[in-house]
Parts: C-alpha cells; structure tokens; sequence
C-alpha cells in the first residue's frame, strides 16, 4: 500500500474556506466511501473529524465536511478560524484483510 | 464513551524489546465493533499503522514492521499490548492506542500518546 497524496501544506484568512485534497487508488479511496479525515493539535492526539467521507462525530463543527470524487477524497473547512490551525490527516479503507492508509498530512495556517 | 490509555517505559536502550499497554476503559474489549490498533508518530512526521489486533486474537501488521511486532490482547485486564523488538533509534515515536470502526474503517477513539525514545 502507498500512502494518500494530500498537500503538505494550506493556508487562509480567517472567515475563507479552504480545501484540503486526498489522492489514492482505485484500490483505496476510488473502491470504498470510507474515507475518514483528523484534526492533530501539536501535542495532541489526532481527532476524528469525518467519517464515511462526509459524516461528522458529535460535537464536530458543521463548518467541517467531506466529499469524495473518484480517487480523490476533500476536506473543506468553511468560515476558517484560529483554532483550525492543525494538521489534518485523510486515512481510507483498503480492504478487509489490512488496515488503512494514511495521507502524509497537511499543515494548515489560519493567516 | 470509550477512553484508551497507553503505559509503559518512556526509555528503551537500542536492540532491546519496546512494550507498551493500552488499557480500555467505557467499554469492553472483547466487543466486536472495533479492531485495537497501535500507530506512531515520529516527531514532525505523520502517522504510521503498527498493527491492529481483533477480539478474536487476528492481527494485522505493517509490512514494514511485522518481522518485529507482537500485538496481544487481554481480556481479562481489558487491556491490548505491543510488543517491538530489536529497537533501533528509527523506533523513537510517540506512540498512540486507537480503535479502529470493524465495519467503516476509521478511527475513532485515541489514547493521548506515549513517547519512546530509543537510547542507550
């Protein structure tokens, strides 16, 4: 298994929407809808933000959502806040037999 | 609501066997919703699957590491273990216990993380 290709590395002003992109494989992200994405604070541990490419836990904010367009899975954030600087990792389903495959994460700025 | 905590020694000398516990409380280990996974963290690198382990004692290892991981359950403790052996400073992480969803695949629930440096 390869990992997911995300950007190393985002930015915006608070308020903007930014997108965060995912790439696999047909064999990965391009065969499940079980895409799942992580909020990591330094020092923290990582945080489940999205699930099933478009569902959020309890208590996650709506201004996260997910979407997923053929090998190709995003994370948008929307009315972008202080807070949501982090970094943020995509993991897919790879089948039954193995576990997931992480993307090599993504540094988000709030300018 | 399930709650990970992961223990062990913080220093492990090169060549020697890492072991770690993750101790699972709110729920109980031997349910089936999740497998029991162990992922590192080297310091300002992403994340990187060890291994997972189902109630059942099926596992599943990183390729990479598989010659040298052990991942165990312990139901009666409630607690999983990892087992790395031949240590080497590549091995130096932060450590994390999380469940792993049977049926969807992510991973929702994290111990907050235990750091191990390997040195002599």
């Amino acid at each position: 298994q390869s990992a997911l290709t995300q950007p190393a590395s985002v930015s915006g002003s608070p308020g903007q929407s930014i997108t965060i992109s995912c790439t696999g494989t047909s064999s990965d992200v391009g065969s499940y809808n079980l895409v799942s994405w992580y909020q990591q604070h330094p020092g923290k541990a990582p945080k489940l933000m999205i699930y099933e490419v478009s569902k959020r836990p309890s208590g996650v904010s709506n201004r996260f959502s997910g979407s997923k367009s053929g090998n190709t899975a995003s994370l948008t954030i929307s009315g972008l806040q202080a807070e949501d600087e982090a970094d943020y990792y995509c993991c897919s389903y790879a089948g039954s037999s193995t576990f997931g495959v992480f993307g090599g994460g993504t540094k988000l700025t709030v300018l | 609501q399930v709650q990970l905590q992961e223990s062990g020694p913080g220093l492990v000398k090169p060549s020697q066997t890492l072991s770690l516990t993750c101790t699972v409380s709110g729920g109980s280990i031997s349910s089936g919703s999740y497998y029991w996974s162990w992922i590192r963290q080297p310091a300002g690198k992403g994340l990187e699957w060890i291994g997972r382990i189902y109630t059942s004692g099926s596992t599943n290892y990183n390729p990479s590491l598989k010659s040298r991981v052990t991942i165990s359950v312990d139901t009666s403790k409630n607690q999983f273990s990892l087992k790395l052996s031949s240590v080497t400073a590549a091995d130096t992480a932060v450590y994390y216990c999380a469940t792993y969803d049977f049926w969807s695949g992510y991973l929702d629930y994290w111990g907050q993380g235990t750091l191990v440096t390997v040195s002599s």
